[in-house]
């Protein structure tokens, strides 16, 4: 199993540009969640989705954030414009739908806006 | 509010020596508590979790965590540490909000000494 993807791993970009940060879940699994993770905050839950759809987007910064979930094995989170304050590790995971159940994580993308 | 806290950011030990890491919660009704781990570049691993049952939960790599309902408790704990040990490590709780949500720590960097 590949377990969760990310892409990219390391994005640089300008103030005002637009983001996009892609995941494919372990596949079967049917919850997935967005986190960001900094020095300042440490991690936290952005929004999650289960059978594709978004449960809770309270941890979403603003509007300039939006996450999709087209199909059972893709996801994006969008920043549009980004800002310097965005600068993160944002995480991706994927678990089966339960409280009980673990969450496994992707290798992160380490977003640097300039 | 359901929450997690780590109250030590950083837990030093020499290797070979017993290390524990703290954790209490605070949840209304029965708490799913889970222990991860973080190595640098890295996201985050699952090692452990309590669900019901025995109040002494055996996971990876030697690790093991108790749960003690009186002092809302659940420190993880190995009986002799690696310098392969020394990463971040996180605290979570599961809410019942019937889907599952966990709640992260504000983590505990683990340093193991040669």
């Amino acid at each position: 199993d590949a377990g969760v993807i990310q892409s990219p791993r390391h994005e640089v970009t300008e103030m005002g540009q637009e983001v996009t940060l892609r995941c494919k879940p372990i596949s079967g699994h049917n919850s997935l969640f967005w986190y960001r993770q900094t020095m300042m905050r440490g991690l936290e839950l952005l929004i999650y989705f289960n059978n594709n759809v978004p449960i809770d987007d309270s941890g979403m910064p603003e509007d300039r954030f939006s996450a999709k979930m087209p199909n059972a094995s893709f996801s994006t989170l969008k920043i549009q414009p980004s800002e310097p304050r965005d600068s993160a590790v944002y995480f991706c995971a994927s678990s089966l739908a339960g409280l009980v159940n673990e969450q496994f994580f992707g290798p992160g993308t380490r977003l640097t806006v300039l | 509010a359901q929450s997690v806290a780590q109250p030590e950011d950083q837990v030093n030990v020499a290797e070979g020596n017993p290390l524990t890491v703290k954790c209490t919660y605070s949840v209304s009704g029965n708490p799913y508590l889970f222990w991860y781990v973080q190595y640098p570049n890295r996201g985050l691993q699952f090692l452990l979790k309590y669900i019901t049952g025995d109040n002494l939960v055996k996971g990876s790599y030697g690790f093991e965590a108790e749960f003690n309902k009186s002092q809302t408790s659940f420190h993880l704990k190995k009986p002799s540490a690696l310098v392969s040990d020394s990463a971040l490590y996180f605290c979570a709780v599961s809410l019942n909000t019937g889907f599952q949500k966990l709640v992260f720590g504000t983590g505990t960097r683990l340093l193991v000494s040669p």
